[in-house]
């Protein structure tokens, strides 16, 4: 069965670093999602993205943050110039049709120094 | 504001017996329902979603609507060890789905 694959499983770097995460979503999948979840926290939505541009972002998402998608079959998240607070599991879904069940990757533990 | 809201727990229900698992949420549009479970340091996997009132049963899963209360649960029978866990429930809103999870029900068998 397809998974939603995600590099690397943890990722150390220092404040101030960028970071880049990456996804590889199903194949024929049209809808990738990023969310996060701090330590003990509850998930919570990032970003959206359909047809090459941002569908939906929360108040998380700032200017720091960025996607794309580079090749057709990745699907990356990347953090400008990282602070403490971005610590955190991000967890990267895909759908085929937005009104799809979303199926989440294993997650990228990132922890920032 | 979308709000989710479950119990944090934890919940310790004995080995063999029926755990209960409550949601409620806020926007009396939403359609469709899920309950994912998460192990600790590991992603969400979906295990119930329903879309209509009353109740859907999987397995020892059932998980149970009612739109009117905006509340929705999740039944485990026979609970196993294997079934603690943190227990998410998730309500997919706007037209891009993003999904509202709450903040999580922990689950604890005891043998």
């Amino acid at each position: 069965e397809p998974e939603v694959t995600q590099t690397p499983s943890h990722q150390v770097t220092q404040m101030g670093q960028e970071v880049i995460l990456r996804c590889v979503p199903i194949s024929n999948h049209l809808y990738f999602y990023w969310y996060r979840q701090i330590l003990g926290q509850k998930v919570e939505f990032l970003v959206s993205f359909y047809n090459n541009e941002i569908s939906e972002k929360s108040e998380i998402f700032d200017d720091q943050f960025s996607v794309e998608r580079p090749d057709g079959s990745n699907f990356t998240l990347k953090i400008r110039s990282t602070k403490l607070e971005d610590s955190a599991m991000y967890f990267c879904a895909s759908v085929q049709r937005v009104t799809d069940t979303q199926y989440f990757g294993p997650g990228t533990r990132l922890t920032v120094l | 504001q979308k709000e989710v809201e479950q119990n944090s727990g934890p919940l310790s229900v004995p080995e063999g017996a029926i755990a209960s698992l409550n949601c409620t949420y806020s926007d009396r549009v939403s359609q469709s329902f899920f309950w994912y479970r998460q192990y600790s340091g590991k992603s969400p996997e979906l295990i119930m979603s329903i879309y209509s009132n009353g109740d859907k049963e999987d397995g020892r899963f059932t998980a149970q609507l009612n739109k009117a209360s905006q509340y929705v649960s999740l039944l485990i029978r026979d609970s196993q060890p294997s079934d603690s866990a943190t227990y998410l429930c998730a309500v997919p809103y706007s037209s891009a789905s993003k999904i509202i999870f709450g903040s999580g029900t922990r689950l604890s068998i005891r043998p």
